[in-house]
């Protein structure tokens, strides 16, 4: 069964460490996207990041890094010299295309709490 | 361009209660579903759409009916709430790709439901 697993319910550290928001799924599928999203306290999820199951380079966007490793069916999520204003809770989701759509299977959740 | 846009934000039902939720999006998106949000559970899917006039059941689509008689707009509807309906509902759209690309989710800003 589709299933993603994000076993870290909540992550606190002190403002300028770095942290690792860690993301495994299962899949039966070839073809298959991971993403990543972020709920501020705001509410809104704001996408992050897409990776397709065929990629498995590295990516980097400023401050986050991504890595996707096939062989372990993970797709971690770094935060270097994390910030306040990363405080958020960080979605992990598998897309797959089933019955003539796509659906995202969302993990549980990690809320990382950056602390001044 | 406002996006995706929920309306209400903010509603109290009593048990029994019928109410509709309005997704209204102005990207031209195909695809539109309906999430709910629970305390460590993650985004769960309760209804979709693949074009105008279509729709079709998620993992939780128990006590919720959907519409989308126009390509803009998604319902989401409770014939009698129930106090395990209280939750944050999100809407959410997608751009149609391919099977091999999939487009990220774009989602509204959520509306809390309460059900006493």
């Amino acid at each position: 069964a589709q299933k993603v697993t994000q076993a870290q319910t909540e992550i606190s550290v002190v403002e300028k460490e770095d942290v690792t928001l860690d993301c495994v799924y299962e899949t039966r599928d070839t073809t298959y996207y991971l993403f990543w999203y972020k709920q501020p306290p705001s509410g809104e999820l704001v996408f992050l990041i897409r990776r397709n199951s065929f990629d498995e380079q590295n990516e980097i966007s400023g401050r986050y890094s991504w890595n996707f490793q096939k062989s372990t069916s993970s797709f971690n999520f770094t935060i270097t010299a994390s910030q306040v204003v990363d405080s958020a809770v960080y979605f992990c989701a598998l897309s797959e295309f089933r019955d003539s759509s796509y659906k995202l299977i969302f993990g549980s959740g990690t809320r990382l709490l950056v602390r001044p | 361009n406002a996006g995706v846009t929920q309306t209400p934000k903010f509603r109290v039902l009593k048990t029994g209660q019928s109410m509709t939720l309005l997704c209204a999006q102005d990207m031209n998106h195909e695809y539109m579903y309906w999430y709910r949000q629970d305390p460590g559970m993650g985004l769960r899917l309760i209804h979709y759409s693949v074009g105008e006039g279509t729709t079709a059941k998620g993992e939780v689509p128990d006590g919720y009916n959907v519409s989308r008689l126009k390509k803009q707009n998604f319902l989401l509807g409770l014939e009698s709430a129930a106090p395990s309906q209280t939750s944050v509902y999100f809407c959410a759209t997608q751009k149609m790709g391919l099977r091999t690309f999939h487009y990220e989710q774009y989602f509204g800003p959520g509306t809390r439901l309460t059900v006493t």
